[in-house]
């Protein structure tokens, strides 16, 4: 079992609509978890950081999941500039990250 | 401020060849992280370097080693390259006062091996 799974893509979405990417871990010690974004042919840069609690910023909302190792990113009233890979994202400490796959999103007129 | 600066952006290399990349972290961090991304894969972690020491590291083979300096930069160095080795290879910083999760990234090197 990979250590991070996401949906597999890409999501091909209208802009204005809503889309939730999902995620799944599988160390439980795991510490801290993360969404970044990666545009095409870039490197990934931060989108969110990823509380227990749930946490929004902006159009975009993130939940964690501890007991079932899950991690969700809803993203609302999607723009074209949203276009890129999503990158799920854990560490179990010292800062070294285990990225998943990626999800793919496509947002057009 | 000058953010994580990767050197050389692109590298066609033949197999069996060794090859060196260069990362200068962001003003501020004292740790380096290097990935590797292949085509169409999340990027995987190839080892940590806090001072001047290798910290943490992935499962990759012997033949990935690295440095990091007084001043923080780092270099990756891989001998023996296979064709397998073609990536897009990642350095992140992380450190000082933004703390140790945040990490940010270099714009990478496409490294080709043919």
């Amino acid at each position: 079992r990979k250590e991070v799974e996401q949906d597999p893509g890409p999501f091909n979405v209208p802009e204005g609509a809503t889309v939730a990417f999902n995620c799944t871990y599988s160390n439980s010690a795991s510490q801290s978890f993360f969404w970044y974004r990666q545009d095409c042919r870039k490197e990934p840069k931060l989108l969110m950081s990823v509380y227990s609690s749930g946490n929004e910023d902006g159009r975009f909302t993130a939940q964690l999941n501890r007991a079932s190792q899950y991690i969700s990113l809803l993203i609302r009233d999607s723009k074209l500039s949203d276009s890129a890979t999503y990158l799920c994202v854990v560490t179990p400490g010292y800062s070294t990250l285990t990225f998943g796959k990626g999800t793919m999103l496509l947002v057009s007129p | 401020d000058a953010g994580v600066t990767q050197s050389p952006t692109h590298l066609i290399k033949t197999r069996g060849q060794q090859v060196t990349l260069r990362c200068s972290p962001k003003s501020g961090h004292d740790t380096v992280s290097w990935y590797q991304q292949a085509l169409g894969q999340g990027p995987q972690f190839i080892f940590q370097y806090y001072e001047e020491e290798e910290r943490q590291r992935g499962n990759f083979p012997d033949r990935f080693s690295g440095h990091q300096f007084p001043n923080y930069s780092s270099e990756l160095n891989v001998n023996a390259l296979l064709l397998g080795d073609s990536a897009l290879y990642l350095c992140a910083s992380s450190g000082g006062a933004g703390g140790y999760n945040e990490q940010f990234f270099g714009p990478g090197t496409r490294l080709t091996v043919l």
